[in-house]
């Protein structure tokens, strides 16, 4: 079974200073790994993925997210924060091993930029 | 503009009086679901298609249904709303199939919906 864990629920930054949000996962196969942000009042946007390769993939607004397979990890990151970055981030799984589509998403946290 | 539609976007109702929301996607994706997100629980599946006519429960099926007669359109029908139902609702999409997923999913932009 496929699982995902976002330790922490909320984040608080300032801007300029480097941002880490933590996500860690849990499957049987290879992972397929994606980092996804939520503004108010807004859906879920994709923002960057890991299937194979590169263990740094870079995405949109400037995050980048590390692979780690021996601890299991996917940690979202971005070297200087903007306020703008405030929102709520998803981390989510799917097992390389399953046939259909389901993807894992974790509860969420919380990122604070402050001014 | 490719995109995932869906309305209402906010719906207040009684306990009882049958809703649906709809959903409605124009990238020909093969895979569509429903989630709901709860506060300190993130987002929760309740139902998935992978296709026209094929639909299985997600991980909160209870007290819902759902439907996917044409491919682009996939309603969540509440028969009898209570307000434990009360939440935020996301469709989304997929192009479907093993790699379908794998450019991410594209999501509705929610609707909220309060049962008193």
């Amino acid at each position: 079974a496929q699982s995902v864990a976002q330790p922490e629920d909320q984040v608080n930054v300032a801007e300029g200073n480097p941002l880490t949000v933590k996500c860690t996962y849990s499957v049987s196969g290879n992972p397929y790994l994606f980092w996804y942000v939520q503004y108010p009042n807004r859906g879920l946007q994709f923002l960057l993925k890991y299937i194979t390769g590169d263990n740094l993939v870079k995405g949109s607004y400037g995050f980048e997210a590390e692979f780690n397979k021996s601890q299991t990890s996917f940690h979202l990151k971005k070297p200087s924060a903007l306020v703008s970055d405030s929102a709520l981030y998803f981390c989510a799984v799917r097992d390389g091993m399953n046939r259909d589509d389901k993807i894992i998403f974790g509860k969420g946290t919380r990122l604070h930029i402050l001014p | 503009e490719a995109q995932v539609t869906q309305n209402p976007r906010y719906l207040i109702t009684v306990t009882g009086k049958k809703l649906t929301v709809t959903c409605s996607q124009n990238m020909n994706h093969e895979y569509m679901s429903w989630y709901r997100q709860d506060p300190g629980l993130g987002l929760r599946q309740i139902y998935y298609s992978m296709n026209v006519e094929v639909t299985d429960k997600g991980d909160v099926p209870e007290g819902y249904k759902v439907s996917r007669k044409e491919k682009r359109n996939f309603p969540l029908i509440l028969e009898s709303p209570s307000p434990n139902q009360t939440s935020l609702y996301f469709c989304a999409s997929s192009p479907g199939g093993t790699g379908g997923s794998l450019g991410g999913y594209t999501f509705g932009s929610g609707t909220r919906l309060t049962v008193v």
